[in-house]
């Protein structure tokens, strides 16, 4: 299964809503999870099941989709939210992830 | 406090052996899966393989299948990815990360929750 990440990098501001966007090559039910990476640290597992949010991850990440198309929402961007996101599936082996999205300060 | 510990940064040359490890704590080590997870200098994260610390069951990505190998030590809550010959091409942070599941069996994960804080290998002559 091929996981499509758009777009590729993003530039925003503090308070902005960003959305970024996976698409799956096929369906994946609901198993779709959602990650954040900061330079030279492992990533972090922000949302699981396609919505559900991991414990102590902020409510201003959100989740939604099922099927083949997702997207993740970040409803205020803070300063501390500055990293590349990643979507895997694991609907089946391969667990593929995204390419990554970079959300970069504008 | 859960916590995947990998062991330190490897230089090796181009056909040399390696054996990386992760070891867990904070957490009974066999009821969680394990994967490894690639990520290569400046890009993204490729799953490799998964095991199952209670009977040792592997799968592998295709992409990795025949070159690395996958084992688990559950007497000391550890997994290890191991290279036979490594290549110039096998550069790059690898990590380990636990499987949160559906159920008991784990065979359906939802996501990776834990994650080790990452292996360097430089293969380099």
């Amino acid at each position: 299964i091929q996981v499509t990440q758009s777009p590729s990098s993003l530039s925003a501001s503090v308070g902005d809503r960003v959305t970024i966007t996976c698409r799956a090559s096929q369906g994946i039910s609901s198993h779709l999870a959602w990650y954040q990476q900061k330079p030279g640290k492992a990533p972090k597992l922000l949302l699981y099941a396609a919505s559900t949010l991991q414990s102590g991850v902020p409510s201003r990440f959100s989740g939604s989709g099922s099927g083949t198309d997702f997207t993740l929402t970040i409803s205020s961007l803070q300063p501390e939210d500055f990293a590349t996101y990643y979507c895997q599936q694991l609907n089946s082996i391969s667990y593929t992830f995204g390419q990554g999205t970079k959300l970069e300060i504008k | 406090e859960v916590q995947l510990v990998q062991s330190g940064a490897e230089v090796k040359k181009p056909g040399e052996s390696l054996r990386i490890s992760c070891r867990g704590s904070g957490y009974t080590f066999n009821t969680h899966w394990i994967s490894w997870v690639r990520q290569m200098p400046g890009k993204g994260l490729e799953w490799m393989g998964r095991i199952d610390p209670r009977d040792s069951y592997i799968n592998h990505s295709p992409s990795f299948q025949g070159h690395v190998t996958i084992s688990v030590d559950k007497s000391i809550s550890a997994t290890y990815l191991q290279w036979s010959s490594l290549k110039a091409s096998d550069t790059a942070m690898y990590y380990c990360a636990r499987h949160i599941s559906m159920d008991d069996s784990g065979w359906q994960p939802l996501g990776f929750d834990i994650w080790g804080q990452g292996t360097m290998v430089t293969v380099s002559s």
